[in-house]
């Protein structure tokens, strides 16, 4: 089964507007990252958080991490078109090394 | 970072016939790995391949199915095997950075079979 639940599943925005994005997992994890996928193409990471973290930030992309409900969200701020894609979440697993990515939300951003 | 170079970006195959996937990274990495995408799905792992061993497989997956080759520390195969419409899917190759904590992605096979 999927390590990594992500709500909602799609999303649609005006630019200029923040998107909001959760992502719940089961085990515990060694880090979550988010990561972007533009029209079915390969994937781009956008931003790691380790479990001894709480937040982070990267230019407009604001991550949290809530270990004791295995649960974490990305924050858009001032969204803009270019934002629109598949944003999935991935959890690096404290037993193993590989990752396990949720099932991703579908983020429309209208101009 | 890693630059991955995948190929082909896409094709359309017939029932049957088997397709091979090659990934070219510009640096040398202990392991690549394999992943499939079904439409409107998340990733599913697939493989992890090294370089002087053999691949090893997630639960689902087989090595006839899907054999993988790994000749050296910049390169990787995976090919898809007797396929059906069922593998039509994007299959991604990605190495981990090093850091060894982030992966980074090739650009992806978009695989329609007929």
């Amino acid at each position: 089964s999927q390590q990594g639940e992500e709500d909602p599943q799609a999303l649609s925005i005006q630019e200029g507007e923040n998107a909001t994005m959760n992502c719940s997992y089961k085990t515990s994890i060694n880090n979550l990252q988010w990561y972007r996928q533009n029209s079915g193409r390969g994937l781009v990471h956008l931003i790691l958080i380790r479990s001894n973290e709480r937040e982070k930030h990267s230019g407009r992309l604001r991550v949290t991490l809530d270990t004791s409900k295995k649960s974490s969200s990305l924050l858009i701020t001032a969204s803009r078109a270019a934002d629109t894609a598949s944003y999935f979440c991935a959890t690096e697993e404290a037993a193993g090394n590989k990752l396990t990515f949720g099932g991703g939300t579908r983020v429309l951003v209208k101009p | 970072s890693a630059v991955i170079s995948q190929k082909p970006s896409r094709d359309i195959c017939q029932r049957g016939t088997s397709l091979t996937i090659q990934c070219q990274v510009d640096s040398q990495v202990t392991m690549m790995f394999w992943y499939r995408q079904q439409p409107g799905q998340s990733l599913t792992l697939i493989a992890t391949a090294n370089q002087g061993s053999e691949a090893t497989y997630e639960s689902g997956f087989v090595i006839d199915k899907f054999p993988i080759s790994r000749p050296n520390l910049t390169f990787s195969t995976l090919t898809v095997s007797n396929m059906s419409p069922e593998d039509s899917s994007i299959y991604l190759c990605s190495v981990r950075g090093s850091t060894n904590e982030k992966l980074f992605f090739g650009s992806g096979t978009q695989l329609s079979v007929l």
